[in-house]
């Protein structure tokens, strides 16, 4: 299966802990965005990367949260200190190279804050 | 401001009744407008692309359309199996962001 993958697929975390979501693209994709959805409201973009560049934070959050797509392994997002407001589902979507439309998403880390 | 409009929240239909959902973008230079699938617990799945006012891209029970300001997102004979929430996105050409819609729940009643 060649898809996007994200894992874990769930992740459960006290409040103040750290949470790494991982997402590695559909094999010949470059690109990656993060997406955060929160029950009642649509996908909000948070991060576009390309490997080993940051191509679009604006929708990130400017404290506690970052972003790497390294040039090796997985892209990583990264929440540190976590609150009861980051429980969510995170979604990575790949796409083949810098505004190449066609998005194509991974099934989601479900993060659930204690 | 929302950039993306979709209607209706939620949709009830009985198999076999056509119906339309409805995606509006509120700004202008679309480079592309873009209907995903999502079911309970998983990725959106991705549909059609559209991108010039006029286009039509149909699969199977399911037909997109797009004007200047909206698009269409038609569901002919629907099946029980249709049932999901339909997303859309909108592209612009001043960045970078996808804009999605907080999306239509579609049941279709057997």
């Amino acid at each position: 299966n060649a898809g996007v993958m994200q894992n874990p697929r769930h992740l459960v975390r006290r409040r103040g802990q750290e949470a790494r979501l991982r997402c590695s693209p559909m094999k010949g994709h470059s690109h990656v965005y993060w997406y955060r959805q929160l029950p009642e409201e649509g996908l909000k973009f948070m991060v576009y990367l390309q490997k080993e560049n940051i191509i679009d934070e604006s929708g990130m959050p400017k404290e506690r949260f970052s972003a790497e797509f390294p040039k090796e392994g997985p892209s990583i997002l990264r929440i540190q200190q976590v609150v009861r407001g980051d429980s969510a589902a995170y979604f990575c979507a790949s796409t083949a190279g810098y505004r190449k439309e066609t998005q194509y998403f991974g099934p989601g880390t479900r993060l659930l804050v204690l | 401001e929302d950039q993306v409009t979709q209607s209706p929240e939620a949709l009830r239909l009985q198999e076999g009744e056509s119906s339309s959902l409805n995606c509006s973008y509120t700004v202008s230079g679309l480079r592309g407008l873009f209907w995903y699938r999502q079911d309970p617990g998983k990725g959106p799945e991705f549909l059609f692309t559209l991108y010039s006012a006029g286009e039509e891209k149909e699969k199977e029970r399911l037909k997109a359309t797009l004007t200047k300001k909206e698009s269409f997102l038609h569901i002919t004979a629907p099946k029980p199996e249709d049932s999901a929430t339909y997303l859309c996105a909108a592209l612009f050409n001043t960045g970078n962001q996808f804009y999605f819609g907080t999306g239509t729940s579609l049941t279709v009643i057997p």
